[in-house]
């Protein structure tokens, strides 16, 4: 199955500040996606990466506060703007293939 | 709308003593089916998968799981917990095609007593 490299691990974020998420997957796949895991919580889908157009948010989460990026099949990018304490939570994205589904090691986000 | 429900929150069992978390799921056709673990601070990883087929699935660690189409539910079981299975656990429901993602339950903590 892929593997998919996420960076950073960890970040403390001053409040009204933005940080930019990356994913990298191994090989080539059909879909990515990124959830959010508040403390505590289970996953919760953001927003479906598509390559080349503009990401799929899901109700409550809108372009201008995660704006994702994916240029290629390998890649994408998801930024939290304006961060406030309540977007601390572990971020991860996922890459869809033939194999099933795999996941990032997670991002997680506090900010203070 | 699809949901998965796993209603045990935490369940603390003895090491070497065997183990059953509970999954069910609201769909109207058969879904693929996921249980992940994640330890403290780690990611996600695949413990096993249903798509079709044979109803008893195996995986990785020891685990399985059990498909029962008429309870909708997609258990997972293991005979002998080692400490080291201590983690919270995500069952899963993917609808494939178009709507790729996956939908996942509250998930249960496992505690794991000497």
């Amino acid at each position: 199955s892929a593997v998919i490299s996420q960076k950073p691990s960890r970040d403390i974020c001053q409040r009204g500040t933005s940080l930019t998420i990356q994913c990298q997957v191994d090989s080539q796949v059909t879909m990515m996606f990124w959830y959010r895991q508040q403390p505590g919580q289970s996953l919760t889908l953001i927003a479906t990466a598509n390559q080349g157009s503009e990401a799929t948010y899901e109700s409550g989460f809108v372009i201008d506060k995660f704006p994702i990026s994916r240029p290629n099949l390998t890649f994408s990018t998801l930024t939290v703007s304006n961060m406030s304490p309540e977007d601390s939570s572990i971020y991860l994205c996922s890459g869809q293939g033939d194999y099933g589904y795999t996941f990032g090691s997670g991002t997680r986000l506090t900010v203070v | 709308a699809q949901s998965v429900t796993q209603p045990d929150i935490h369940i603390t069992v003895s090491e070497g003593a065997s183990l059953e978390l509970r999954c069910n799921y609201s769909y109207g056709a058969t879904p693929y089916l996921f249980w992940y673990v994640q330890s403290p601070g780690q990611g996600l990883q695949l413990l096993l998968k249903y798509f079709s087929g044979d109803t008893l699935v195996q995986g990785i660690k020891g685990f399985e799981a059990e498909f029962k189409r008429s309870q909708s539910s997609f258990n997972l079981r293991k005979p002998s917990v080692h400490w080291s299975d201590a983690a919270e656990y995500f069952c899963a429901v993917g609808l494939g095609g178009s709507q790729g993602n996956l939908i996942f339950g509250k998930g249960t903590k496992l505690s794991v007593k000497p």
